[in-house]
């Protein structure tokens, strides 16, 4: 079992505010990194998934990279919007997991005050 | 909408009762997985299914059973449901088990209470 660590565990912040959080994962025999949105009362959906160390990916104000010596990645959001509420989990997967197995954190609940 | 279909959304089981969960793909993946989130974890595997005519267990097998159907239809039964099933769990699915590059998509969960 793969031990993935998310922090902070939750986060308060007013709209307008840039915010990141962490996620760290073994860097041994490492394969991917992906990131997910999780909304209240609907399902996660994929943000990115990452494979090579100094990655970085970008989709509209939220961002992620990737440092897989150090086993860490961050997720940035410029600007926060109250739409951006949500949890954010991130999820890894090493290269003994031939069989596309993902060990998700604990997540890290977003919310943004207007 | 192409997607994960989970059915049914809720339920409401009594203890020693059994039922199962159904999922369907129609993205033409080759992988599925059942998980199951409980407040304060973190997403727990269950079972998943690299490919159609195989399954395996994941971190929390014990008192589950699945069966892969088909390319489609990955079910999830409970033989004998106890309340420490109470959870909800969500069905997801990828295109490639073996290449890195494949998210997941998941069903829209189902909330289920053991009493």
């Amino acid at each position: 079992i793969l031990n993935v660590e998310q922090s902070p565990q939750s986060l308060h912040v007013q709209e307008g505010d840039s915010t990141n959080f962490t996620c760290s994962f073994p860097s041994s025999n490492f394969y991917a990194l992906h990131w997910y949105r999780w909304e209240t009362a609907k399902s996660p959906e994929a943000l990115f998934v990452m494979t090579l160390n100094g990655d970085e990916k970008k989709k509209g104000r939220i961002s992620a990279t990737l440092n897989t010596k150090e086993g860490y990645s961050y997720l940035y959001i410029k600007g926060s919007q109250p739409e951006d509420s949500a949890t954010y989990l991130c999820a890894s997967r090493d290269r003994g997991s031939t069989l596309g197995r993902l060990y998700f954190g604990r997540g890290t609940q977003l919310t943004v005050w207007p | 909408n192409a997607g994960v279909t989970q059915t049914p959304k809720f339920q409401v089981l009594k203890t020693g009762q059994s039922m199962t969960l159904q999922c369907a793909q129609d993205m033409n993946h080759n992988s599925m997985y059942w998980y199951r989130q409980d407040p304060g974890m973190g997403l727990r595997l269950i079972y998943y299914s690299a490919s159609e005519g195989t399954t395996d267990k994941g971190e929390v097998p014990n008192g589950y059973n699945v069966s892969r159907l088909n390319k489609r239809e990955f079910s999830l039964r409970l033989e004998s449901a106890a309340p420490s099933q109470t959870s909800v769990y969500f069905c997801a699915s990828s295109l490639r088990s073996g290449a890195p590059n494949y998210g997941y998509t998941f069903g829209s969960g189902t909330r289920l209470t053991v009493v």
